[in-house]
């Protein structure tokens, strides 16, 4: 069970709006520690979708956004599309301990 | 184009040592701020970070299994490598590396994230 808690699923249409929440504690995202974001398509290795809670890598679309609050981070999917179906996972760590810790990660249905 | 490369045994016996292997290329181990991480993925299951090295050795490993776990690299080969001691049927996973890089200074690092991963290697571990 991770320290990070992510739903197990989320669901929406194509073209909608989805959130996926990451919930830490004072220890790692409350204590101001930065969330990655994730996603792994089916039967491939995982890809940086976000870095520092909200800075998306070159490549990245727009529709992916996140952001970072207290002891809490979410990821947010505009305009949903088929190719999003995929697992997404948070990950945040301690900055003195250095020890990284990702969310148990959420599968993203497109209805 | 930066590449990296998993490498190690299919199939591992209980209470024995898994030794992983990842090659890298098109960015030096040595450049300031470089790193790479070891990830895991059981069967149907989440991600784990294992552990991470940087360009001045510096290395951090899981809480959890720090115990058993060994990361070094060797940049002249640049690979880096992950040695887990004592495997159990439950360290079956897919194994991947992922390149890291960060800016700044202790302990005020900014992360840049996993930003390249290799394609995994899966290793189970059975008598």
């Amino acid at each position: 069970q991770s320290v990070l808690t992510q739903p197990p699923s989320v669901s929406g249409a194509p073209g909608q709006r989805v959130t996926i929440s990451c919930t830490g504690n004072s220890s790692n995202i409350g204590e101001g520690h930065d969330v990655q974001w994730y996603q792994q398509l089916p039967g491939t290795a995982p890809k940086l979708l976000i870095f520092g809670n909200s800075n998306r890598p070159s490549g990245v679309p727009d529709r992916f956004s996140a952001s970072k609050s207290d002891t809490s981070a979410s990821l947010a999917i505009t305009g949903l599309q088929a190719e999003d179906e995929a697992d997404y996972y948070c990950l945040s760590f301690g900055i003195r301990l250095s020890v990284w810790v990702f969310g148990g990660g959420t599968k993203l249905t497109v209805l | 184009q930066v590449t990296l490369k998993e490498s190690g045994p299919v199939l591992v016996k209980p209470t024995e040592t898994l030794t992983l292997t990842c090659t890298v290329s098109g960015f030096s181990l040595s450049t300031a701020g470089m790193g790479v991480s070891w990830i895991r993925q059981p069967p149907g299951k989440a991600l784990e970070w294992l552990a991470h090295i940087f360009s001045g050795d510096e290395k951090s490993y899981s809480t959890s299994l720090k115990t058993r776990l060994t990361i070094s690299k060797d940049t002249s080969k640049s690979q880096v490598v992950l040695t887990m001691t004592n495997v159990d049927p439950v360290d079956t996973a897919t194994y991947y590396c992922a390149r890291v890089s960060r800016s700044g200074y202790y302990p005020f690092y900014y992360y840049f994230g996993m930003d390249v991963w290799g394609q995994g290697t899966t290793v189970t571990v059975s008598s």
